[in-house]
């Protein structure tokens, strides 16, 4: 159960768009598709972003977009904004335990 | 509203044992699976354990199967962690969550600190 790995960090101007990639192994990411992401601010805790793959929450700006393939998750924002700068985790339960990743900082330069 | 409190958290030396507690109110508890997930300081979000609704069904982390157990009383609406053998990696905020196929709500979360 090693951590699903994501970069330490991206960056963008505001307006870009910035991916993050989640990988793990074959057993991290099973038919369930339950992979969600969550977005942290410093000092608060983490909030769904993405549930079931790509599902957003209600209130989640559509800025935010998700996809999976293989073993590879991967975050989009779109039309980065300042308030996108946070910590972002990818999770995934592929039955016998839950998974994170490792975390991506996000900048917006 | 849905609220999620922990407690039990501290201060214990290495070999040590705390039990976390976790009191839920504002949904059906017994329906619900509660995880304990924990992030050291400056770190990174790590599972911990779960436990499904009705307690039949716990499952651990590698890095804690063993050493901590998980259960619940739905008569109290609370989720129970116990740590034995603590060791300096155990030390991180606490947090139980609901889990939902994903987790919707958070606790602020307890501190443990394992240190001499």
């Amino acid at each position: 159960q090693s951590a699903l790995t994501q970069p330490r960090s991206v960056s963008g101007s505001p307006g870009q768009s910035v991916t993050i990639s989640c990988t793990g192994t074959s057993s991290d990411f099973s038919d369930y598709n339950y992979v969600s992401w969550y977005q942290q601010y410093p000092g608060k805790t983490p909030k769904v972003i993405i549930y079931d793959v790509n599902k957003r929450p209600s209130g989640v700006p559509d800025r935010f977009s998700a996809s999976k393939s293989g073993n590879t998750a991967s975050l989009i924002i779109s039309g980065l904004q300042t308030e996108d700068e946070a910590d972002y985790y990818c999770c995934s339960y592929p039955g016998a335990y839950v998974i994170f990743g490792g975390g991506t900082k996000v900048t917006v330069l | 509203e849905v609220q999620l409190l922990e407690s039990g958290g501290g201060l214990v030396q290495p070999g040590g044992s705390l039990r976390l507690s976790c009191a839920a109110s504002g949904f059906t508890f017994s329906s619900h699976a509660i995880n304990w997930v924990r992030q050291s300081p400056g770190r990174g979000l790590e599972w911990v354990s779960a436990i499904n609704g009705n307690g039949q069904s716990t499952i651990y982390a590698d890095s804690v199967r063993g050493r901590f157990a998980i259960s619940r009383d739905n008569s109290k609406n609370t989720v129970y962690l116990q740590m034995n053998r603590l060791t300096s990696d155990d030390t991180a905020v606490y947090h139980c969550t609901r889990w939902i196929n994903y987790y919707d709500y958070w606790g602020q979360g307890t501190l443990v600190t394992v240190s001499s």
